[in-house]
This record gives C-alpha cells, sequence and structure tokens, in this order.
C-alpha cells in the first residue's frame, strides 16, 4: 500500500462548479499535511497547510480527518485557472528531517 | 516570499557522462535540502534529504554512489548524476527548508533530464 494515495483523476468540471478531492495516509503518525498545486512541467506551488479545525483560503477549503486518515480540498466555484494537478503531501517528521510524501496527484480540468 | 533557484533548468547529456545541478535558496539560509525526482504522470518522489556540512540521507532504493549529493553551504545544494542513462530522464526538483520547527518547503523550478 502507498503511503500516500489519491485518485488519479481527471476531474472534468464546467467553470462554476464545486470539486472535491481526497487524499488517504498510511503513517498515523503524520505530522503534518499539506496541499500543492502543479501545473505541466513545472514545480509544485504550496497552496495551503491543513490543520486538524480545518483551514479555508477563499474558494479553497482543507479539511484532515486524522480518525479516518484522509485530508480533503474542496474548490468552490471553479475558474478555468484551477486546472492543474492537485498533490497532496504528508510529513512523518521522521528523524527530526521534515521531508514530505506526496501524493500521485489529482488532475482537474475544468471547462467553460 | 522564499526564493529556490535551480540551475540548469534543462539539460541534454550522452549516456555515461555525468551532470551536475545546483539548488540554491536566494533571501534565506536552507538548513535542509531535499532533492526529488518526477518521471511523467507520477509524483514526486523523494530522493534524498541533505543538512548542511553533513551527508545525505538517501532514501530506500536510491544509489547514493550515482546520485551524489553535496550541501557545502546553507545556501547551496548540489545533485550529480554520474554516469546518467537513458533511464535517468527525468524531471529533477530540490526544495528547501529553513531553520525551525516549520514545515514548509520551498520548491526550486525543477530541472529536466534527458540522457541520450
Amino acid at each position: 500500500r502507498k503511503e500516500v494515495e489519491q485518485d488519479p483523476g481527471p476531474f472534468n468540471v464546467p467553470e462554476g462548479a464545486t470539486v472535491a478531492f481526497n487524499c488517504t495516509y498510511s503513517n498515523s503518525a503524520s505530522q503534518s499535511f499539506f496541499w500543492y498545486r502543479q501545473d505541466c512541467r513545472k514545480e509544485p506551488k504550496l497552496l495551503m497547510s491543513v490543520y486538524s479545525s480545518g483551514n479555508e483560503d477563499g474558494r479553497f477549503t482543507a479539511q484532515l480527518n486524522r480518525a479516518s486518515q484522509y485530508i480533503s480540498l474542496l474548490i468552490r466555484d471553479s475558474k478555468l485557472s484551477d486546472s492543474a494537478t492537485y498533490l497532496c503531501a504528508v510529513s512523518p517528521f521522521s528523524g527530526g528531517y521534515n521531508k514530505l510524501i506526496f501524493g500521485a496527484g489529482t488532475r482537474l480540468a475544468v471547462h467553460p | 516570499g522564499a526564493v529556490v533557484s535551480q540551475h540548469p533548468s534543462w539539460v541534454i547529456c550522452k549516456s555515461g557522462t555525468s551532470v551536475k545541478i545546483e539548488c540554491r535558496s536566494l533571501d534565506f539560509q536552507a538548513t535542509t535540502m531535499f532533492w526529488y525526482r518526477q518521471f511523467p504522470k507520477q509524483s514526486l518522489m523523494l530522493m534524498a534529504t541533505s543538512n548542511e556540512g553533513s551527508k545525505a540521507t538517501y532514501e530506500q532504493g536510491v544509489e547514493k554512489d550515482k546520485f551524489l549529493i553535496n550541501h557545502a553551504s546553507l545556501t547551496l545544494s548540489t545533485l550529480t548524476v554520474t554516469s546518467a542513462h537513458p533511464e535517468d530522464s527525468s524531471f529533477y526538483i530540490c526544495s528547501a527548508s529553513g531553520a525551525g520547527s516549520s514545515y514548509e518547503q520551498y520548491f526550486g523550478p525543477g530541472t529536466r533530464l534527458t540522457v541520450t
């Protein structure tokens, strides 16, 4: 079983739609959780950190469910510019290094 | 915000040669740098973690003698792919993390390596 798993998609949605992605992780001792956005042939860019209490940034809402070991990302009012691959990342915080384990990513395509 | 650069952005080399990739933190001191590799349509796979002045810690399955990592200063880490083969062709991305307990990593723009 992979440490971090995501549905690869693609999710094809019309502009204005609400779309949600889930990401599951296997290490119950994981400490930190993130959502990154990656455009084709570019580096990942941090979208938001995910906290136990959940957090919201504009149209984006992230939540963490430690009991079920998953994190989610909700995008409201999708824009064409939201088309990208969304990567979840988990930090196991092993040995004092804050390394990240990435999921394979979920591809989102927003169409007019 | 924190900026990380990589050089070169792309490189084509012949099989059997070595290629060095530089990763620099431009406006902060990076106590830890990470090297990732990403094949097409796959996720970023962590190759190694390096701390300034220490030997790198390699992930399982990554050959340390093939992928040489040097983290000589708080702003520079290098990855050298030795005796490159076509299967080493990939997108190599570094990230840097500053001091303290923050888990945030700042990613470089990546280096696309093609071995012919």
